[in-house]
């Protein structure tokens, strides 16, 4: 049990577009979902936490604006990159949570390259 | 600033050894603490998360917690090539709805 999905594994696109990702989780309901950040050989950064229904919360330094997060069902977040540029070709990955959880559960991650 | 600080290595270990991986934190309010290992180019997966003080066991992982000291460490016996990855500490004030803080891990290489 406890299975988050991402969507796509891996995209790629021109700088100047935007770019969409998915996370799901699968079955369980998510109350609370995080988006995290991982550059090569660097660690997880936490870029903002969503709860349902609500605006999400960022981190100190992550633009709101260009990171659009879509928390409209408890099994449901949406990361939007927008206007991509090169400098944001990373790793990103979702996990997700409920009240009551002790842990997070990580979706598998999205492989952004913008070219 | 809150920070989770562990020896990025390499760590490296005879296959069928002890490794004992390290990690201290700074807010003392933090009360969950995790473990995750993570290969190259995959997400992390979780091993094992500590609330208490001292030592909890799973298999060949034991994890421990010393909250006077604020530390924290992982020891996997019976090591093999397939630990061989970059483990991840992290810690939060408690519950899996909390935001937890990832330290920069520790790249372990298990040799045969």
């Amino acid at each position: 049990g406890a299975v988050v999905s991402q969507h796509p594994s891996r995209v790629i696109c021109k700088s100047g577009t935007s770019v969409k990702i998915e996370c799901r989780s699968l079955d369980f309901q998510a109350t609370t979902m995080f988006w995290y950040r991982q550059f090569p050989k660097q660690s997880l950064m936490l870029m903002a936490t969503s709860n349902e229904g609500s605006k999400a919360t960022y981190e100190q330094g992550v633009e709101k604006d260009k990171f659009l997060i879509n928390h409209a069902s408890l099994t449901l977040s949406t990361l939007t990159v927008t206007s991509a540029h090169p400098e944001d070709s990373s790793f990103y990955i979702c996990s997700a949570s409920d009240e009551g959880f002790y842990e997070q559960y990580f979706g598998p991650g999205t492989r952004l390259t913008v070219t | 600033q809150k920070e989770v600080e562990q020896n990025s290595g390499p760590l490296s270990v005879p296959e069928g050894a002890i490794a004992s991986l390290n990690c201290t934190y700074s807010d003392r309010g933090s009360q969950s603490f995790f473990w995750y290992r993570q290969y190259s180019g995959k997400s992390p997966e979780l091993i094992m998360f500590i609330y208490s003080n001292g030592d909890k066991e799973d298999g060949r992982f034991t994890a421990q917690l010393n909250k006077a000291s604020q530390y924290v460490s992982l020891l996997i016996r019976d090591s093999q090539p397939s630990d061989s990855a970059t483990y991840l500490c992290a810690g939060g004030p408690g519950g899996g709805a909390s935001k937890i803080i990832f330290g920069s891990g520790t790249r372990l290489s298990i040799r045969p």
